[in-house]
Order: C-alpha cells, then structure tokens, then sequence
C-alpha cells in the first residue's frame, strides 16, 4: 500500500537557520503530496502542496517540489523563525480517487531557538 | 474563511461508556473524514463518508465505531464502548468533489481521554 517515510526528528534549529526534513513516498497512483504543520495544541494546518511531477508547492517561506524520479517531496526554509516551531507532516492523497484518505508519515517536530 | 469546527475540544469519558464526538464541515463540502492520533504517534485513517455511506474504513474501525451525517450540517462519529485505548486526538477533515477534491480541510481536534 502507499506509504510516507520523513526524518523523525526532533530537529533543533537556531533562529534563522536553514531548514530541510525529508519526505519520500510510495504509491501505486499518481498521488497529490502535501505537507500540513500542527503548532502545539492545535489541529492540522495545510501547509502546502503540489499535485503533479515538478511542481513546486510554496507558502509562508517554506517550499517542497514534487520529484516523481526520487519519489521524493522535502520541505524547505531559508530562514526558520522562533514561531515555526511545530510537528510537520508529510502526506500524500492518491489523486483520481474519490474519497481517498490521506497517508501521513510520523511526523518531525521542528524547535527553533532564538 | 469556512472552516471546519469539531466539538467538545477536549472530552473525558469513562472507560465502557458511550462518547459522541461531533464535526461541522465546510458547507459545500461532499466528503467527510475521521483521523486520530495517539499522542505522540503518527495521524491515523479511520474512515471516510461520502453520499451518506461509509467508502472507506481503515483496520481501527471496528464494530465499536460508528458515523452518522444527522442533518446537512452535522458530522458525527460514536465510539459505543470506550477502551483506555480510545484515547487520543480525533479529527475530522471535509473535503469537495471540485478540482480541489484531493486537499483535505482539518479541523482543530477533540482531544479524547478515557479513564
């Protein structure tokens, strides 16, 4: 079945650094591929996403791009900020499927120290 | 913005009784959907409702689970008998059936605690 594999984590960044966790998947379709973030006590925010090969999904300085050859959807920052602390999610919904649940993988906790 | 809404936010149940946990989707949204999370572990499919029937149900979905679109607001999913093992974040998502159908919209969460 289709999964999502990331890096767990935690990562622990100083303020301003780069970002990188890494997100790869399987999947028997074509899926769609998001990223959602969860800020503590909070419920799932959709980050980003990107449906086709090559596609690039950005939002709030954060960026991920669709390799279909690397079976690959990493999240990206320039500059981390205090508040992007969060436990980030990668995904995937097999597009073509009504209906389709979502597969999510584990989940990475970012924290960004000032 | 639509948004969807889930209430209680947090809900405390002993262990073999009845909970209901409700959800109000995006209203021009087609398809409904039930995640959980245990603390600290990953998001988890439970089942997704269409056209008033159930599409899809994951292996967690057993008999002790059930979901029920009420009225044309009201998104429900009943657990019958609570296990200490029900505990967890239980959210529900809505999603369209336009060119968009694929992004599911979360909504905040009910935190379950079965004592």
């Amino acid at each position: 079945g289709d999964s999502v594999t990331q890096m767990e984590g935690p990562v622990t960044l100083s303020e301003e650094a780069f970002l990188t966790i890494n997100c790869t998947y399987t999947a028997t379709g074509y899926p769609s591929l998001f990223w959602y973030v969860q800020y503590p006590g909070e419920g799932l925010q959709l980050l980003l996403k990107a449906t086709k090969a090559d596609d690039k999904g950005s939002n709030k300085g954060f960026e991920a791009t669709y390799r279909k050859e690397t079976t690959s959807f990493h999240l990206e920052k320039g500059s981390v900020q205090v508040s992007d602390s969060a436990v980030y999610f990668c995904a995937l919904s097999d597009l073509g499927n009504y209906g389709q649940n979502f597969v999510f993988g584990p989940g990475t906790r970012l924290s960004v120290l000032p | 913005e639509p948004e969807v809404t889930q209430t209680p936010s947090h809900q405390v149940t002993q262990m073999g009784q009845e909970v209901i946990l409700r959800c109000v989707p995006i209203s021009n949204h087609l398809y409904f959907y039930w995640y959980r999370q245990i603390l600290g572990q990953k998001v988890e499919f439970l089942v997704s409702f269409y056209n008033n029937e159930i599409s899809e149900k994951s292996e967690i979905f057993d008999d002790q689970f059930s979901v029920e679109r009420p009225d044309g607001s009201n998104f429900t999913l009943k657990i019958r008998s609570t296990k200490l093992e029900d505990s967890a974040m239980y959210f529900c998502a809505s999603s369209d059936e336009g060119q968009n159908y694929n992004e599911q919209f979360f909504g905040p969460g009910t935190r379950l605690t079965v004592l």
